[in-house]
This record gives C-alpha cells, sequence and structure tokens, in this order.
C-alpha cells in the first residue's frame, strides 16, 4: 500500500529536550512539508523541501530543524529552543510543485510534560 | 487580512440539508485550490480539487469565483457522517496555503 507513515503516535517529552518526528513515504513523491495544528485551528507551515537534500523554512520555522537526504524520508527535530511545542504534527507530500493536491500522514501528537 | 479565510461555524444542520461553505482568498495569482476532510484528532484527507469549470463528486460540489475570490462546498443530502472540519487549501508560492476550517455538524 502506497502511503505516508508518522511514528510515533503520541509523544511525550520533558521540557529541555530534543526530539525527534519521523516521516516517511512511499508514493515517490518529491516534495514534503510539516505542518503544526493547534486545538481549533488550521495548519501552520513549519518547513517545507521540494526535492532530496534541500528544504526551506515555512511560517514558524523558529524552535524547529530537518533534514531531507532521502526522498523518502523528512524528519522534524523539535528543538528546546521551541517555547510551546505541544500539538499535533502533520507530515504530507505530493509531486513536486505547489500546483498539486497533498497528502497527509496519520500525524504526531506532542505533548510537553 | 487573512491570506484565507473561513467561518469556523459551527453550521448545525439537520440530516438530509443542504450546506453551503465558502472561503476567500486574497492572492489572485493561486492557481490550484482544494477541499479537504478533517475528523476529530485526525489528518486532513482530501475530498476534492476545485476547477475553473466547478467540480461534483456526488453529493458535494465545488466552485471557484475567480471575480470575487472565493471557493465554495456545497454539501446535498446531508449525512450524519459528513460531520467534520471541513478546510480549503490553495496554492501560494510553492506551497498549499490552508484556511482555519468549517465545522459542520449534522443532526439526526
Amino acid at each position: 500500500d502506497g502511503g505516508i507513515t508518522q511514528s510515533p503516535k503520541y509523544l511525550f517529552r520533558k521540557e529541555g529536550q530534543n526530539v525527534t518526528l519521523s516521516c516517511e513515504q512511499n508514493l515517490n513523491h518529491d516534495a514534503m512539508y510539516w505542518y503544526r495544528q493547534d486545538p481549533g485551528q488550521g495548519l501552520r507551515l513549519i518547513y517545507y523541501s521540494q526535492i532530496v537534500n534541500d528544504f526551506q523554512k515555512g511560517d514558524i520555522a523558529e524552535g524547529y530543524s530537518v533534514s531531507r537526504e532521502k526522498k523518502e524520508s523528512f524528519p522534524l527535530t523539535v528543538t528546546s529552543a521551541q517555547k510551546n511545542p505541544t500539538a499535533f504534527y502533520l507530515c504530507a507530500s505530493s509531486i513536486r510543485g505547489s500546483y498539486n493536491e497533498q497528502f497527509f500522514g496519520p500525524g504526531t501528537r506532542l505533548t510537553v510534560l | 487580512r487573512k491570506e484565507v479565510e473561513q467561518d469556523p461555524g459551527p453550521f448545525n444542520v439537520p440530516e438530509g440539508a443542504t450546506v453551503a461553505f465558502n472561503c476567500t482568498y486574497s492572492n489572485s495569482a493561486s492557481q490550484s485550490f482544494f477541499w479537504y476532510r478533517q475528523d476529530c484528532r485526525k489528518e486532513p484527507k482530501l475530498l476534492m480539487s476545485v476547477y475553473s469549470s466547478g467540480n461534483e463528486d456526488g453529493r458535494f460540489t465545488a466552485q471557484l469565483n475567480r471575480a470575487s475570490q472565493y471557493i465554495s462546498l456545497l454539501i446535498r443530502d446531508s449525512k450524519l457522517s459528513d460531520s467534520a472540519t471541513y478546510l480549503c487549501g490553495m496554492d501560494s508560492s510553492y506551497k498549499l496555503i490552508f484556511g482555519s476550517g468549517t465545522r459542520l455538524l449534522v443532526r439526526p
């Protein structure tokens, strides 16, 4: 089955710790995206990558970092510099280019204790 | 002004009703438009793309009005299972931007 997987589904972290969220896709999509969603709110773009070894900051990149070493993988690290990291994190992918629809993974719910 | 705006609702309608949502946008250069459905605590799922000529899929119809810069989603014969949040999305500078969503509640 083709799709996007994210792990873990739930993640708990202590303040001051870095944590990495996994995102893998086997759709052969060039572009991948990370969003953050807070309760009752829309999607805010953290980082995106149109091609391997290249990525750009989105609207709320501060306190986050990414890498894109493989086409299939786009991990997101939430660093201790992110002041309010508790949120629902969604990864998406699309055929390269902004004109194409994006498909989302099931998300990771991060809670900072 | 936000790039994309949606009425948050909730729209509370009885089963069988017809309901419509709008999504206004400010970037006149946007070319691609989409409607997504998001269930509580789940990921958004693509409902339909919105073409210039409109798009219909069963009970769902999407329209684009470029002159007034909005897209619309019409749901006919609402089902209980249509209860969800509906997000609009559109392209903007090599990425998609999304509205905050409109919540629909369909009651028996």
